[in-house]
């Protein structure tokens, strides 16, 4: 399928060090976005790489994508407290339905 | 980017029953999905909400256990039908904007627990 898979599925870390979560998928895209979700709540967009981009930052965030890998990484430096939650990436395969799929999500906790 | 209220945000029901949920919109949306994320899972497609006509059903999801209706550019109903406990998860509506090349924006979720 064209799910993404997440590695690891839980990382546990002290604030201020980083976290890295890594997101593998089988076929291509059109894009693909990472989001936050805090206790099974809404989920909160993060950030958006298109197939013919390698890297994107936002905040304390950095996003890479090698297609000839198909995999992705999202990097949260300097992590607080607050950062703890489940981190999904979802893969758009483009055409006309737009949907997404989603990975099976890493839980990120970071320990004050 | 959009904002959306989905209601309920918690029900529980008895099983047998129905439960219709609401998403409303603040501005006109092409692209409206529902969502299920069963305890501890991730988010599974239920179907795209075409405005003004009939879902389009991911596999596994049948129109007589989750009628969608989509009146308009900026209101859709999810409705649980005939509910087991099976049917214990959350609900999350999701909209875009334009041609998919933004983030999406989910609705805060409909917690639902079938006993």
């Amino acid at each position: 399928s064209q799910q993404g898979e997440e590695d690891p599925q839980a990382l546990s870390i002290q604030e201020g060090e980083n976290a890295t979560m890594n997101c593998s998928y089988k076929t291509s895209i059109n894009n693909l976005q990472w989001y936050r979700q805090n206790s099974g709540r809404g989920l909160v967009h993060l950030i958006l790489i298109r197939s013919n981009e390698r890297e994107k930052h936002s905040g304390r965030l950095r996003v890479t994508l090698d297609t000839s890998k198909k995999s992705s990484s999202l990097l949260i430096t300097a992590s607080r407290a607050a950062d703890t939650a489940s981190y999904f990436c979802a893969i758009n395969s483009g055409g006309s339905n737009y949907k997404l799929t989603f990975g099976k999500g890493t839980l990120l906790t970071v320990n004050p | 980017s959009a904002v959306i209220s989905q209601k309920p945000s918690r029900d529980i029901c008895q099983r047998g029953t129905s439960l219709t949920i609401q998403c409303q919109v603040d501005s006109q949306v092409t692209m409206m999905f529902w969502y299920r994320q069963q305890p501890g899972q991730s988010l599974t497609l239920i179907a795209t909400a075409n405005q003004g006509s009939e879902a389009t059903y991911e596999s596994g999801f049948v129109i007589d256990k989750f009628p969608i209706s989509r009146p308009n550019l900026t209101f859709s109903t999810l409705t649980v039908s005939n509910m087991s406990p099976e049917d214990s998860s959350i609900y999350l509506c999701s909209v875009t904007l334009l041609s998919g090349n933004y983030g999406y924006t989910f609705g805060s979720g409909t917690r639902l627990t079938v006993v």
